[in-house]
């Protein structure tokens, strides 16, 4: 009940494209979904989050849209750049004696090509 | 200013022998978690600590783990005995606490078990 399951696992897409990474969860407790971009050697970042409060999140050029009905969530990247590569994780938490406990999902590699 | 460090970067151990993994977060910083990320795989939660409050261990693969925070701030990772399945990139993230839900990871340490 704790899963946050991720697809697809791995994404090759054309620079200029748009890249999309799904998401659905189980538990109707979470309350909070971030994403996370994650370069070779280096520990994950916050890249965005949302509440489920929104339907939809945009900064700069990445996009979550959130699907409160069907427990889905989504990543998208428009005109993805070759500096995009990486592995994206998005997430799941809710609060749990005081603090935010997360689950991840399995992870998005992405390459852009030029 | 600084971010969450982690030492060593990279370990190298043999079967059998403990190690010591290091995380110093961010000054100020009250909550601290480690995860463990296996090649290819989502970032496998493992204990958190939330200020003077008991840590959350429910994420300890084995009795072999074991982790202490010192004076609210550094924090190490202890595995006795390793095996193989230990190796992985243990990485170590911090936020402000209960109420903020961001989380800073560190680079992580790489750990192989010979």
């Amino acid at each position: 009940q704790q899963q946050v399951k991720q697809s697809p696992q791995s994404l090759i897409v054309q620079k200029g494209g748009i890249s999309i990474i799904n998401c659905a969860y189980e538990n109707t407790a979470f309350d909070y979904f971030p994403w996370y971009q994650q370069f070779p050697g280096k520990g994950p970042a916050l890249l965005i989050a949302i509440r489920p409060d929104v339907s939809e999140k945009k900064e700069g050029r990445f996009t979550i849209s959130f699907n409160k009905s069907a427990k889905q969530f989504s990543l998208h990247i428009m005109d993805s750049q070759p500096g995009d590569s990486a592995t994206y994780f998005c997430a799941a938490s809710r609060g749990s004696g005081g603090y935010q406990k997360v689950t991840f999902g399995t992870g998005t590699k992405l390459q852009v090509i030029p | 200013g600084a971010g969450v460090s982690q030492s060593p970067s990279n370990k190298v151990t043999e079967k059998g022998k403990d190690v010591e993994l290091r995380c110093d977060p961010i000054s100020g910083h009250t909550a601290l978690y480690w995860y463990r990320q296996s090649l290819g795989q989502g970032l496998e939660f493992l204990i958190y600590f939330q200020g003077n409050s008991a840590p959350d261990k429910s994420g300890l693969p084995s009795d072999r783990f074991s982790a202490e925070r010192t004076g609210g701030s550094v924090s190490t990772l202890t595995i006795q005995r390793t095996q193989q399945e230990d190796s992985a990139v243990y990485l170590c993230a911090s936020s402000l606490g209960q109420a903020r839900y961001e989380q800073y990871f560190g680079p992580g340490t790489r750990l192989t078990v010979t």
